[in-house]
């Protein structure tokens, strides 16, 4: 099945500077990638996503970028606020879109810093 | 519109006992999937249904069962529990099917298992 990797676990910013997350994956047919985020007592909430066909995404102090190449994408976070304290999950379609579901990666706890 | 339900929000069995969780998703979502979440493991696919079929299943033992209904409120079911099962249940629901879709979660049913 699809595997994702993501890192790092835990990423600690100052309120302000710039985060990023990144994530691999294993099949190359993957055409899908979502970002979500987890507040704390919440379910996950998608807060950008790509699709094979395009590079780079932006909706606002978010950005993801895409190298299908080297099966890889990240997650930028610009300006960070306190609100973006919480844990962020990358995942891919499982079977690379065939069916609804996601594999996720194990989680980024970003911690926004005073 | 009311978003992703899910009952109960917590619960506490022993183990050799069997559980019931209920969801009902976002009014016109027919796609309906089941993670569960832990610390060590992360976010883990369970399953999904779309018009009370199984579409796809995760790598999970016999004892986690699920169905849909024609209302599209979904149920899972885990008998014989054990301690390992404890975890923050999340359903969510989708409009659409292929894997490419968003997913809204619920906030999950916390089962504890002693």
């Amino acid at each position: 099945g699809e595997n994702v990797e993501q890192h790092p676990s835990t990423l600690s910013v100052q309120e302000g500077d710039s985060a990023v997350i990144k994530c691999t994956y294993s099949d190359s047919a993957s055409n899908y990638f979502p970002w979500y985020k987890q507040e704390l007592g919440k379910g996950p909430q998608l807060i950008i996503d790509i699709r094979s066909n395009v590079g780079e995404k932006k909706d606002q102090r978010i950005a993801v970028t895409l190298n299908k190449t080297a099966k890889h994408f990240s997650l930028h976070i610009t300006e960070t606020q306190p609100e973006d304290s919480a844990v962020y999950f990358c995942a891919v379609p499982l079977l690379g879109g065939g069916a609804d579901g996601l594999t996720f990666g194990k989680g980024t706890h970003l911690i926004i810093q005073p | 519109k009311a978003g992703v339900t899910q009952t109960p929000r917590y619960l506490i069995k022993t183990r050799g006992q069997q559980v019931t969780l209920s969801c009902s998703p976002i009014s016109g979502h027919r796609s309906v999937s089941w993670y569960q979440q832990t610390p060590g493991q992360g976010l883990q696919f369970l399953f999904e249904y779309f018009s009370e079929t199984q579409r796809n299943k995760g790598n999970f033992p016999g004892r986690f069962s699920g169905r849909q209904f024609s209302n599209s409120r979904s149920e899972m079911n885990v008998s014989t529990l054990e301690l390992g099962d404890s975890a923050l249940y999340l359903c969510a629901s989708s409009q659409r099917t292929g894997g490419t879709g968003e997913l809204f979660f619920g906030e999950g049913s916390r089962l504890t298992v002693l």
